[in-house]
């Protein structure tokens, strides 16, 4: 069935630090690819997406760019912020999913002034 | 928009008690979720509702899991009888369209349940 990886945290880093979170899936067909975050004692929240190969999702300084050929979809940000501190979920709808969307483990981040 | 509304927040019980945790969708959306959060299985979808329809509810652990949505405006999960193992956050989230669609999901904050 369809799956997603995503690299183990928890990650921390330093404010203005360039972050990378990795994310690698499994899935029949094309499927859509998502990230989700969610900040301390909320629930999830879409961050992006992107539908197709070579897509770039972005928003709020986050990108992550859909590739088939590495099946990956690495969330980055070129300088993170206090704020930025959360869980971020990487996330699949694939078409063997139906209505069902498939989420990583998640990964926490933890930026530290 | 008062985004999707679950009650109660915070739920404490001891085992073998009925425990029910409450669902208001965003106003409109078709589809409702209700998931389950833990450390050791992340985010597990336990089932979904379409139109208030059941549509798959594979993830339901076991026959003490039940869940209703009695109109577009209310869905129920319940508990009975509530183990230890059940400790964890639910969250409920709706969407307007089909996941196909990429319709985005919407949670609420969820309920952490505390079985002892």
């Amino acid at each position: 069935g369809d799956s997603v990886t995503q690299m183990e945290g928890p990650v921390t880093l330093s404010e203005e630090a360039f972050l990378t979170i990795n994310c690698t899936y499994t899935a029949t067909g094309y499927p859509s690819l998502f990230w989700y975050v969610q900040y301390p004692g909320e629930g999830l929240q879409l961050l992006l997406k992107a539908t197709k190969a070579d897509d770039k999702g972005s928003n709020k300084g986050f990108e992550a760019t859909y590739r088939k050929e590495t099946t990956s979809f690495h969330l980055e940000k070129g300088s993170v912020q206090v704020s930025d501190s959360a869980v971020y979920f990487c996330a699949l709808n694939g078409p063997t999913s139906y209505d069902k969307v498939i989420f990583g483990p998640g990964t926490s981040l933890s930026v530290i002034p | 928009d008062a985004g999707v509304i679950q009650s109660p927040r915070h739920e404490v019980t001891e085992m073998g008690q009925e425990v029910t945790l409450r669902c208001k969708p965003i106003s409109g959306h078709d589809y409702l979720f209700w998931y389950r959060q833990t450390m050791m299985r992340g985010l597990e979808l336990l089932i979904y509702f379409n139109n208030n329809v059941p549509i798959d509810d594979s993830g339901m652990p076991e026959d003490r899991f039940s869940a209703k949505m009695p109109n577009a405006s209310f869905s129920t999960l319940k508990i009975q009888p509530s183990e230890p193992r059940d400790s964890a956050v639910y969250f409920c989230a709706s969407s307007l369209g089909r996941a196909t669609y990429n319709s985005p999901l919407h949670f609420g904050n969820g309920t952490r349940l505390t079985v002892t």
